[in-house]
């Protein structure tokens, strides 16, 4: 049971334009949603979070953007650069419970 | 700072034979504890986590099990590997918060 499902397994975008990156759930429970960034054979770095409270976060060039009506997040990354090229992961969790990971995309940032 | 480290980095073994993985934590006390598997190609998927010692709950049923000894130590097993036990595996810790940061990972392959 996918409760959390990243539809788009990659995506391709110029250097200095912006990616966006999606993330659809099911669990209406969900309360507290992460990113993660994953290099080849590494763990998953924590990027950005956001609290069902609020439906946008912000850091730096990376903003989240929450739509509890829709069941559906964003991260959105401005300008892109080669080195955001990775795996992005979106997760959902209801009460600091158990996280649920989405399949991912492969985000590639051309030069 | 809290640091998570797993070993070994990468692992080949034969069907059927024994498994064990280790992953310690430091610089925090009582953390939440996490196995996670990933697939070739596929998202993360969770396999075991733990809120304290000798506190397992398992998330699939499989030939896997997890261990905690120790309130810092992790530990994932098989008696019998099977092909299907290849991927990457990855522990991960939290604290009272809702962000989990994952440790290098083990590359397994069963041949």
């Amino acid at each position: 049971d996918q409760q959390v499902k990243q539809n788009s397994p990659s995506l391709s975008v110029q250097e200095g334009r912006i990616s966006i990156l999606n993330c659809d759930y099911t669990n209406s429970m969900f309360d507290y949603f992460l990113w993660y960034k994953k290099y080849p054979a590494e763990g998953p770095t924590f990027l950005i979070s956001i609290s069902s409270i609020k439906d946008k976060n912000e850091d730096g060039r990376f903003t989240v953007f929450l739509n509890k009506s829709a069941k559906h997040l964003s991260l959105h990354i401005v300008p892109s650069q080669p080195g955001d090229s990775a795996v992005y992961f979106c997760a959902a969790s209801v009460r600091n419970n158990d996280m649920r990971f989405g399949a991912g995309t492969r985000l590639t940032v051309k030069p | 700072s809290q640091t998570i480290h797993q070993w070994p980095a990468t692992l080949v073994q034969p069907v059927g034979s024994p498994l064990s993985l280790e992953c310690t934590v430091e610089g925090t006390s009582n953390p939440n504890l996490y196995w996670y598997r990933q697939a070739a190609g596929r998202g993360l998927q969770l396999l075991f986590y733990s809120v304290g010692i000798g506190q397992i709950s398992s998330e699939v049923p499989q030939n896997l099990s997890a261990s905690r000894p120790q309130d810092r130590q992790f530990i994932l097993s098989s008696k019998k590997l099977l092909l299907s036990d290849s991927g990457f595996y990855l522990c991960a810790w939290s604290d009272a918060g809702t962000v989990q940061f994952f440790g290098p990972g083990t590359r397994l392959t069963v041949l």
